[in-house]
């Protein structure tokens, strides 16, 4: 157990919606990140949050969004969903300084039909 | 930005032989290089780590890396292979962007361990 916790583990919903999946990140760790495992596209970072504040974008698309509460868990929105979007989502957290260890969640698995 | 191959996608061995993944990596800067495994249908697990140091870098469940900086290596090992050693193996590389650490994935290995 890494000690982050994502809900729900498996989600499916239709074309078209939007969800939210949420990340509990381990007790002390101030960065979240965000990550999509598909087949074709393997781990993909979305999205870091640092204290509350977005710190670094990557492919995230434009109909994701995500935020870091103040009790420091974080959301990931995903709208308008497509087929393409079913995936593995990761979240990930860790203490501030580098070099410390990316701690995984074991994901939420989202499929649109 | 730094980047990461896994060379083959899928490695089988047989039960107690060598285990050998490939991880070479390109970054223009000292790498914090790692291994993460994933078996199946679990998260993503460090088995080692590699940031300053010592180049051999050793893990859980008898597996280590060397970092060999000539060869822009980190090739994962572990001398005998183990049933529950099946699992996905993902190399990367840590890759700073405005003073933010992101980890950057290779595509994955899967290790199949035949009895």
């Amino acid at each position: 157990d890494s000690g982050v916790t994502q809900t729900p583990k498996h989600l499916i919903t239709a074309t078209g919606q939007r969800v939210t999946l949420r990340c509990s990140p381990r007790s002390g760790d101030l960065s979240v990140y965000w990550y999509q495992q598909s087949l074709d596209q393997g781990l993909q970072f979305l999205i870091q949050y640092y204290n509350g504040e977005e710190r670094a974008k990557g492919n995230i698309l434009e109909r994701f969004s995500a935020q870091q509460f103040p009790d420091l868990h974080s959301e990931l929105n995903l709208s308008s969903l497509e087929l393409g979007d079913s995936a593995l989502y990761f979240c990930a957290s860790k203490k501030g300084s580098s070099g410390n260890t990316i701690y995984f969640g074991e994901g939420s698995w989202l499929t649109v039909v | 930005a730094q980047s990461v191959t896994q060379l083959g996608s899928h490695v089988s061995v047989s039960e107690g032989a060598l285990v050998l993944l490939r991880c070479n990596y390109s970054s223009s800067v000292p790498p914090y290089l790692f291994w993460y495994v994933q078996y199946p249908n679990q998260g993503l697990q460090l088995l080692l780590k590699y940031t300053t140091g010592a180049t051999l870098v050793k893990g859980i469940n008898g597996f280590e890396a060397e970092f060999k900086k000539s060869e822009t290596s980190f090739h994962l090992t572990k001398p005998s292979a183990h049933m529950s050693d099946a699992a996905e193996y993902f190399c990367a590389v840590s890759d700073w962007e405005g003073g933010s650490e992101k980890l950057v994935f290779g595509k994955g290995t899967k290790l199949t361990v035949n009895p």
